[in-house]
């Protein structure tokens, strides 16, 4: 069905605590992706994963780390959120990375207290 | 800096007129993609144009590419309210272990009624 699914799709946090944010997709992709937006940013690459166990960093990972253990599943993990990291994630596969389209999911919004 | 830029931060039209949204880019690439993102929505790919390719056009959607100049525009005709949304342009590069695609910070399109 093409399609890209994330959950929570909102999430409130105390600073400290642990987040999971997960996403998957039904298309047999390869290669999926990370990314935050925040305003007048745009959207910023954390992480990329090539495949399974074949996670790359993006342009801004530090504060996160990923685990990709099926292909069809890509989770972004906070360990001890830091207030700063309160933002929309979102999360995007595509076929592979020879500019190809991205499939983006809805967004898990973020806030950390 | 960002290796790929939209020109403007906002833009708004009357229903019905054509616009145009501009875009920049710093690297070499392999394609050039085009995306739209409405409200409490993840971006959708609009068009890709591959840098071999110089006009590509999807219904009321054209975009154009130049490599000489590293540039791209997305023009739309007969505008509708629906087309209120950020539109960025987003280019590959080879960076560390793999291709990335890379989104520049976007351009606000209002269509007003």
């Amino acid at each position: 069905d093409m399609k890209v699914t994330q959950m929570p799709r909102y999430l409130i946090k105390r600073m400290g605590e642990n987040v999971l944010l997960e996403c998957g997709q039904d298309m047999s992709h390869e290669t999926m992706y990370w990314y935050r937006q925040d305003p007048g940013l745009g959207l910023q690459l954390i992480y990329i994963s090539y495949d399974v166990d074949s996670n790359s960093e993006g342009d801004i990972p530090k504060g996160y780390r990923v685990s990709r253990k099926k292909r069809e599943h890509f989770s972004l993990i906070l360990d001890s959120a830091k207030t700063n990291q309160t933002s929309v994630y979102f999360c995007a596969s595509s076929r592979d990375t020879s500019g190809n389209t991205l499939y983006f999911g809805e967004g898990s919004r973020l806030i950390v207290v | 800096s960002q290796l790929a830029e939209e020109n403007l931060w906002a833009l708004s039209v009357h229903e019905g007129e054509s616009v145009t949204v501009n875009c920049s880019y710093k690297t070499s690439i392999t394609a050039l993609q085009w995306y739209r993102q409405k409200s409490g929505e993840g971006p959708a790919q609009l068009i890709l144009i591959r840098s071999n390719e110089r006009e590509k056009r999807n219904g009321r959607l054209r975009a154009t590419l130049d490599t000489s100049s590293q540039s791209s525009s997305l023009s739309i005709t007969a505008t509708r309210c629906e087309d209120t949304a950020v539109y960025f342009c987003a280019t590959d590069y080879y960076g560390g272990s793999g291709n990335k695609l890379i989104f520049g910070t976007g351009t606000l399109l209002s269509v007003k009624p």
